[in-house]
């Protein structure tokens, strides 16, 4: 298995201003995962962290906008930047270990 | 892209009841996680079917594998007050990329 953590657990932030996000596993991983979650709807991956490179962004997501880094092999982090209320989710980070994908408990994000 | 629809979405039953959830797609998967989810935390890997027809049971849960890898159920005996949460099926790709339904929020009143 693999314990998570993340921090923050929520926070209320204002519009315009930027959010950093930390994760940390309880062991090492090659690649850790960065999912949004909106109000009322699933999991949306945002991208995928390795270490000692740059993040491989999905479709819809841009470096500029949720910048991540991946220092070692048991921290991440993500930053939502200039943040707009529709940025407003549920924000977690997973990894995956012998073909089961563990999560973090989230970090519930509010823009004013 | 490969979408997984997920029904319903919101389900409220009396304790003692069966429920089934559905996840459908167009698209076939390598293998078809699901995972609940209770509030303030992140989903937990529940199963993960992987051939096409394959059933699992889990306690009072049972879990079923379309026979062409394409939907999956999940149903549950005399719910509990316990089994309250958002289930959400997963997709796995062919690229290994875990795909989401839009999740099934359950309320099991005592």
């Amino acid at each position: 298995s693999a314990v998570i953590s993340q921090k923050p657990s929520r926070d209320i932030c204002q519009r315009g201003t930027s959010l950093t996000i930390q994760c940390q596993v309880d062991s090492q991983v090659t690649m850790m995962f960065w999912y949004r979650q909106q109000p009322g709807q699933s999991l949306t991956l945002i991208a995928t962290a390795n270490q000692g490179s740059e993040a491989t962004y999905e479709s819809g997501f841009v470096i500029d906008k949720f910048p991540i880094s991946r220092p070692n092999l048991t921290f991440s982090t993500l930053t939502v930047s200039n943040m707009s209320p529709e940025d407003s989710s549920i924000y977690l980070c997973s990894v995956d270990r012998k073909y089961t994908q563990y999560f973090g408990p989230g970090t519930r994000l509010t823009v004013l | 892209t490969q979408l997984l629809e997920q029904s319903p979405q919101f389900l409220s039953i009396q304790e003692g009841e069966n429920l089934t959830v559905y996840c459908n797609s167009s698209s076939v998967f390598s293998s078809l996680q699901w995972y609940r989810q209770e509030p303030g935390e992140g989903p937990v890997l529940l199963v993960t079917v992987v051939t096409g027809g394959e059933v699992k049971k889990l306690k009072r849960l049972t879990f079923q594998f379309g026979d062409a890898r394409k939907d999956s159920s999940l149903h549950i005996t005399a719910a509990q007050p316990g089994d309250t949460g958002l289930y959400l099926c997963a997709g796995v790709s062919p690229k290994g990329k875990l795909i989401f339904g839009q999740g099934t929020e359950l309320s099991v009143k005592p």
